[in-house]
């Protein structure tokens, strides 16, 4: 089974750009989950997908949004970018429908350099 | 609301040596689970364990070990016999399942590195 993939793994904008990072999960998984991780806040949800809905929303603001699609795929878009924003964004897979909840399956992660 | 400590922020221990990933957690649910992943240099989080509330026993995984205390809201992670490939950063992760959805919160991290 292919793991999760996760494009592009790097990417260097300038502020006030946007950004679109793209995640396809484990085949099979409904549920897709991004994070944040910084040296400074270390690993912050940010939220998660599961069947095309946000299901649940971790403490960013609006400029921070992601959808997923009938396949699965996720995306995350940041618009407006900040120097802050220059992180690791890790993206994660599981069946998301079963409980107990399933180990979440990690991507590689794509790394955003804002300058 | 929850909360993952990783007291060590840093270890270093030679080739061999043993060693332990401490791990506190705080939640109000009587129902959660507690995971450990390991994140190589490569940056790509690998999973190691899950663990539920209602499970005390410890596990062992050949040179992986977990003991799990209620009591003291602790979830520990020894390494024994470590080899160089072992260097890492480590999170303990913690997951509620009294909201709907994923609600991970991981800890800060334990960056552990095996000198040969």
């Amino acid at each position: 089974k292919a793991g999760v993939t996760q494009t592009p793994r790097y990417l260097i904008k300038t502020r006030g750009q946007q950004v679109t990072l793209s995640c396809s999960p484990i085949s099979g998984h409904r549920s897709v989950s991004w994070y944040q991780q910084t040296p400074g806040q270390g690993l912050q949800f940010l939220f998660e997908y599961f069947s095309e809905t946000q299901r649940n929303k971790g403490n960013f603001p609006g400029r921070f949004s992601g959808r997923q699609f009938s396949n699965s795929r996720s995306e995350m878009n940041v618009s407006t970018l900040e120097l802050g924003d220059s992180a690791l964004y890790l993206c994660a897979s599981s069946h998301g429908s079963q409980r107990p909840y399933n180990e979440q399956f990690f991507g590689p992660g794509t790394r955003l350099t804002v300058l | 609301a929850q909360k993952v400590t990783q007291a060590q922020t840093e270890i270093s221990v030679v080739e061999k040596e043993d060693v332990t990933l401490d791990c506190v957690y705080e939640t109000r649910d009587t129902t959660y689970y507690l995971f450990w992943y390991k994140q190589p240099p490569s940056g790509e989080l690998v999973f190691l364990i899950r663990r539920n509330s209602f499970d005390e026993q410890n596990e062992i995984s050949g040179r992986y070990s977990w003991n799990f205390q209620k009591s003291t809201s602790s979830f520990n992670f020894t390494i024994t016999a470590s080899q160089v490939v072992d260097s890492a950063v480590y999170f303990c992760a913690l997951s509620e399942t009294g909201g709907y959805g994923q609600n991970f919160v991981f800890g800060p991290g334990t960056r552990l590195s095996v000198l040969p």
